[in-house]
């Protein structure tokens, strides 16, 4: 069945940092894939998404590309600041709609 | 700007009670979503729920869990006799059409004694 693979935390990074957070999946067809963000006491928050193979979600400095031949969805950003400490996590949208979440991946950043 | 909300943020039950855990959905959505993370473990997904059925659900939704529409904005989840293994965090989540990304709720954190 459908499934996500996502790098174990928690990662901690100084200010500036490069940030990559590894995403694998397994799917039938072609999901949807996405990264979504939860800062401390709120909810999931879409952060990017992509759709199709070779298709780049970027938002915030964040980005990802949907690779098929790798089934990955790598998170990266060039320099990571305090405000992206959160847990970050990988996502597909499979038949039925239904999404299928990775464990998360916890990130700090310190000054 | 919209979003989902959940109530309350943290229940305490003891095991063998019911639970109910509350969620408003965006005003416009149509589709609706529960899923629920045990403590270190996936997000996994429960039940969906469209036009005032259940249009999907996982093995994990079984005969101890209902969900409802009672009204036009609350959408809720019930556990009728709760065991330990139902501690975790409960997420909703709604979307407009059933395609495009799900918003989600802040979540419930349910502990079972």
């Amino acid at each position: 069945g459908d499934s996500v693979t996502q790098m174990e935390g928690p990662v901690t990074l100084s200010e500036e940092a490069f940030l990559t957070i590894n995403c694998t999946y397994t799917a039938t067809g072609y999901p949807s894939l996405f990264w979504y963000v939860q800062y401390p006491g709120e909810g999931l928050q879409l952060l990017l998404k992509a759709t199709k193979a070779d298709d780049k979600g970027s938002n915030k400095g964040f980005e990802a590309t949907y690779r098929k031949e790798t089934t990955s969805f790598h998170l990266e950003k060039g320099s990571v600041q305090v405000s992206d400490s959160a847990v970050y996590f990988c996502a597909l949208q499979g038949t039925g709609n239904q999404f299928y979440f990775g464990t998360g991946t916890s990130l700090t950043v310190i000054p | 700007e919209p979003e989902v909300t959940q109530t309350p943020s943290h229940q305490v039950t003891q095991m063998g009670q019911e639970v109910i855990l509350r969620c408003v959905p965006i005003s416009n959505h149509l589709y609706f979503y529960w899923y629920r993370q045990i403590l270190g473990q996936k997000v996994e997904f429960l039940v969906s729920f469209y036009n005032n059925e259940i249009s999907e659900k996982s093995e994990i939704f079984d005969d101890q869990f209902s969900v409802e529409r009672p009204d036009g904005s609350n959408f809720t989840l019930k556990i009728r006799s709760t065991k330990l293994e139902d501690s975790a965090m409960y997420f909703c989540a709604s979307t407009l059409n059933g395609v495009h990304e799900q918003f989600f709720g802040p979540g419930t954190r349910l502990t079972v004694l």
